[in-house]
């Protein structure tokens, strides 16, 4: 079946102006995942949804990142007046209950450059 | 979340045993042990996953100790193809509230010819 799927793949914004990023996770998947990776760094968790319980948003930076999800399908991460450190790409990753739930599997990323 | 040490990197030949070794001394009993695979430009591919002993599967085998402070990942007989970085992550699953993993720095493993 499909895998995890992001888009947009490449996203250049100018400074200040809000983005929205799009993250269709594996059918059946009940766990979504948000995470951050500047250029040669690791990955820095943004924020997890598991089916209808509230998200973990431990990891937003600032109030200016938001995410949602539709049950347990789409979801979408935004930015709104971005800066040029949010440059990075966002990698969103889906994962099944239970012991396999630390299995996650990731979409390929969308790298946003902001100007 | 029990916090994770590992080598920055590490170089190996083809053909050659390559294990990565991976700190956790304030692991909870509730954690699991699981690595991840990062080539450049791609998002992580879950390796392996253990809670106690020994795992193995077809791409390679994680060992932890009684204590289990620490793991080893295992990859037998590398290849060019296996330069990547590594990262070795722990936390709970199932039933935890939270389902969140702390990725490091990782191990970037180069493998020469």
């Amino acid at each position: 079946g499909a895998g995890v799927s992001q888009s947009p793949s490449n996203k250049v914004t100018e400074k200040g102006k809000d983005v929205e990023l799009r993250c269709d996770p594996i059918s059946g998947h009940t766990a979504l995942y948000w995470y951050r990776q500047r250029l040669g760094q690791g990955l820095e968790f943004l924020i997890y949804f598991q089916g209808n319980s509230a998200p973990d948003k431990s990891g937003l930076p600032s109030d200016r990142f938001s995410a949602e999800r539709t049950g347990e399908s789409v979801s979408t991460l935004t930015i709104q007046r971005t800066q040029q450190e949010d440059s990075a790409v966002y990698l969103c990753a889906s994962s099944q209950s239970g012991i396999r739930r630390n299995e996650q599997f990731f979409g390929p990323g969308t790298r946003l450059t902001v100007l | 979340l029990a916090k994770t040490t590992q080598p920055i990197s590490m170089d190996s030949y083809e053909g050659q045993e390559v294990n990565i070794t991976c700190s956790h001394n304030n692991i909870a009993t509730n954690d699991y042990i699981t690595w991840y695979q990062q080539f450049p430009s791609q998002g992580p591919r879950f390796i392996i996953q253990g809670y106690k002993t020994k795992v193995t599967n077809e791409v390679a085998s994680l060992f932890i100790p009684a204590d289990r402070k620490s793991s080893t990942l295992s990859l037998p007989r590398v290849s060019l193809s296996d330069t990547a970085v590594y990262y070795c992550l722990v936390g709970p699953h199932g039933s935890s509230n939270t389902g969140k993993l702390i990725f490091g720095q990782g191990t970037t493993l180069q493998v020469k010819p």
